[in-house]
């Protein structure tokens, strides 16, 4: 079974903090994905990157940054966290044209 | 812009109905169309379908894809209080495009 870990499930920073959220997968898969999930808006896409060292924007990158030194590791980082960045943060990974695996998910609160 | 749009948003039925889920696709780079169940946690992986007109099954859950009017369904038959849950489709290739998902509620 595909495992994609996120190292917390929930976790609470204030406003101005730099925050890292880090994704494990453990299936060698190219593909790696940072989603945020809000009531009514489903899953928008920050990040994602296709390759060691290889980073592309998605729908919303504004505010975030991302790094993938390891294959198996995708980290996002909020700069500066803001009040409108509290969320539910969603990791996933996949092989080459395959369907995407999620990690549990992190539940962030920005105060 | 590219747009995956669910229908219905919500939905509300008892246990032994039959339920269709609804998923339309403007997606520029598409190949695939997803569909995944989210309960408390992480969506997890339900259907894959690349191939119009070609039916997926997984027990009392299918999934059918329209590639040529751009949508796809899923039917749960026989529903159950644990098909309670959020569905979501995503279509694309590599880079997939969500939609905001439809909500089922299965009533005793």
């Amino acid at each position: 079974d595909v495992k994609v870990t996120q190292s917390s499930r929930y976790l609470v920073k204030r406003t101005g903090e730099k925050v890292f959220l880090e994704c494990v997968q453990d299936m060698d898969h190219e593909n790696m994905f940072w989603y945020r999930q809000d009531p009514g808006l489903g899953l928008r896409l920050i990040y994602f990157s296709y390759d060691v060292k290889m980073k592309e924007k998605g729908d919303i990158p504004e505010g975030y940054s991302v790094s993938r030194e390891k294959k198996e590791r995708f980290s996002l980082i909020l700069e500066s966290a803001s009040t409108n960045q509290t969320s539910m943060y969603l990791c996933a990974s996949s092989g080459l044209d395959q369907p995407q695996h999620f990690g549990d998910g992190t539940r962030l609160s920005i105060l | 812009e590219d747009k995956v749009v669910q229908s219905p948003l919500s939905l509300v039925v008892h246990e032994g109905d039959t339920v269709t889920l609804n998923c339309s696709y403007e997606v520029t780079n598409f190949r695939s169309l997803l569909w995944y169940k989210q309960e408390k946690k992480a969506p997890t992986f339900l259907f894959m379908l690349t191939s119009s007109g070609i039916e997926k099954k997984s027990g009392r859950l299918s999934s059918i894809l329209d590639k040529k009017e751009l949508f796809s369904i899923l039917n749960i038959t026989a529903t159950q209080t644990g098909d309670s849950a959020i569905y979501l489709c995503a279509g694309g290739f590599n880079k997939f495009y969500f939609g905001s998902g439809t909500k089922l509620n299965v009533k005793p």
